[in-house]
């Protein structure tokens, strides 16, 4: 069984300040991990995945996140953000076998104000 | 040139009514999905068709049935709506079933039940 917990339901932040946005997973086997986006009243779409090697992954629109296996965390970073950057984020895990049945968080609200 | 896309994209109908929406990939992907969506955002996978054939079928009431007529469609019939039902339905696909593989998102059919 695996499970995915996002630490904070909503992250208000400055616009051009940056940002951290919390996710740690339980899993009893190996897995890969996601970061999605979703803008309001769109569906989701890819930010940036870890699927092995370097632990700091860069993805679209200047985030990245950072793979930590002994704490097994994959926290979201932007070092200065954007108003358009106010969505909802998944944090999600897919095993590396198995049934390999896609596990996501709750989701974080970022809301960027001006 | 939409990727993944949805119809209808609302739909609002009285309990007790049968309904479908419709799922198409244009991407050649083996593996499609639906999610729910409830009204805190939280995303729960339903089902999962591999080359049309089932293979995640996760804990949802028999009124909803799962129909992938080809590899590039995905259909979910709901019978007997409840009020319950009312959520954001995603469909999604994957290159194929395998973890590694990012998910890409269909933009949503918001279902109301009244």
């Amino acid at each position: 069984a695996q499970s995915v917990t996002q630490l904070d339901s909503q992250v208000p932040v400055f616009e051009e300040a940056p940002v951290e946005l919390r996710c740690n997973y339980s899993s009893s086997v190996s897995v890969y991990l996601f970061w999605y986006v979703q803008y309001p009243n769109q569906g989701l779409q890819l930010l940036l995945k870890y699927l092995s090697g370097s632990t700091l992954v860069k993805g679209i629109n200047g985030f990245e996140a950072e793979f930590n296996k002994s704490q097994t965390s994959f926290h979201l970073r932007k070092p200065s953000v954007h108003i358009s950057d106010t969505a909802e984020y998944f944090c999600a895990v897919r095993s590396q076998g198995g049934s390999y049945i896609p596990t996501f968080g709750r989701g974080t609200s970022l809301i960027v104000h001006p | 040139d939409t990727a993944v896309s949805q119809t209808p994209k609302y739909l609002v109908t009285q309990m007790g009514n049968d309904k479908s929406i419709k799922c198409e990939q244009n991407l050649g992907h083996d593996t499609m999905y639906w999610y729910k969506q409830d009204s805190k955002k939280f995303l729960k996978i339903m089902f999962s068709y591999n080359n049309k054939e089932l293979i995640i079928n996760e804990t949802v009431p028999n009124r909803f049935s799962p129909k992938s007529p080809d590899k590039a469609h995905l259909n979910l019939h709901i019978n007997s709506l409840e009020l319950g039902d009312s959520a954001v339905y995603f469909c999604a696909s994957s290159q194929d079933l395998r973890g590694h593989y990012e998910q890409y998102f269909g933009p949503g059919t918001r279902l109301t039940v009244t």
